[in-house]
C-alpha cells in the first residue's frame, strides 16, 4: 500500500459524459501529479500541483482540469468524454522535488 | 525535458544478477536519477534514486556513472516477481523546477525466467 489512495478504482461512462477522479496523497505529500496510460501511449504526465497551485503541465487536454484542494486532496475532471478517453489514471505524490513519488492504484475509465 | 534512453527489453535467468542500463548525457547538475517499475496491474512503484554517489537500499543497488551520464540498476537476485517494466527517469531536485515531474519514457521490459 503505497498510502495513495484514488476512488473510484473502476469506472465506466458514456461518451459525452463528465467525471471526476479524486485523488488522497500520502500524509505530508505536499505534491499531487496526475498521469494518463493507454496501450498505445504509455505513461502520460498530465499536470502536477504543489500545496495548491499548479506546477506543471504535461499533455492535458483542454477538456480535462483539475484542482488541488486545502486539504492537498486531488480532483481531475473529465468532461466531454470520448471513446479515446478510455485509459487508466493514476495519482502519486510526493514531499518535495527531488523525492520519491508514491503511486496509486489507478483509476480505470471504460468510456462506452 | 532531460532524456534517458533504455533497451526495450532484457531477459534474466531467477536468482542471477540483473543489470538494467540507463544513458542520460544530457543530465544537468540538480537531476536526480529516479527509477521506477512497473508491475502488470498495478501503479508504478520507486525503486532507487541518486545523484552522485552509488545508492543501495532492499530492493536494488543504483551504480551512477562518474560524470553522470548513465546509470546502471543492479538487482542481485531477480525473482519473478521482479519482472515488470523499469523506468529510468531524470527529475529536477529544484521544487518547481523543469524537470520537478516525472516523465515517463517507453522502460526497459524485464523478463524473468524461471
Amino acid at each position: 500500500d503505497s498510502g495513495v489512495t484514488q476512488t473510484p478504482k473502476h469506472l465506466i461512462t458514456a461518451t459525452g459524459q463528465r467525471v471526476t477522479l479524486r485523488c488522497s496523497p500520502r500524509s505530508g505529500d505536499l505534491s499531487v501529479y496526475w498521469y494518463q496510460q493507454s496501450l498505445d501511449q504509455g505513461l502520460q504526465f498530465l499536470i502536477q500541483y504543489y500545496n495548491g497551485e499548479e506546477r506543471a503541465k504535461g499533455n492535458i487536454l483542454e477538456r480535462f482540469s483539475a484542482q488541488q484542494f486545502p486539504d492537498l486532496h486531488s480532483e481531475l475532471n473529465l468532461s466531454s468524454l470520448e471513446l479515446g478517453d478510455s485509459a487508466l489514471y493514476f495519482c502519486a505524490s510526493s514531499v518535495r522535488a527531488g523525492t520519491e513519488a508514491f503511486f496509486g492504484q489507478g483509476t480505470r475509465l471504460t468510456v462506452v | 525535458d532531460a532524456k534517458t534512453t533504455q533497451p526495450n527489453s532484457m531477459e534474466s535467468n531467477e536468482e542471477e544478477p540483473v543489470h538494467l542500463p540507463c544513458n542520460h548525457s544530457t543530465i544537468s547538475g540538480t537531476d536526480y536519477i529516479h527509477w521506477y517499475r512497473q508491475l502488470p496491474s498495478q501503479g508504478p512503484e520507486y525503486v532507487i534514486h541518486g545523484l552522485t554517489s552509488n545508492v543501495n537500499n532492499r530492493m536494488a543497488s543504483l551504480a551512477i556513472a562518474e560524470d553522470r551520464k548513465s546509470s546502471t540498476l543492479i538487482l542481485h537476485r531477480a525473482t519473478l516477481r521482479d519482472a515488470a517494466v523499469y523506468y529510468c527517469i531524470l527529475r529536477d531536485r529544484v521544487e518547481g523546477g523543469a524537470t520537478n515531474k516525472l516523465i515517463f519514457g517507453t522502460g526497459t521490459l524485464l523478463a524473468v525466467q524461471p
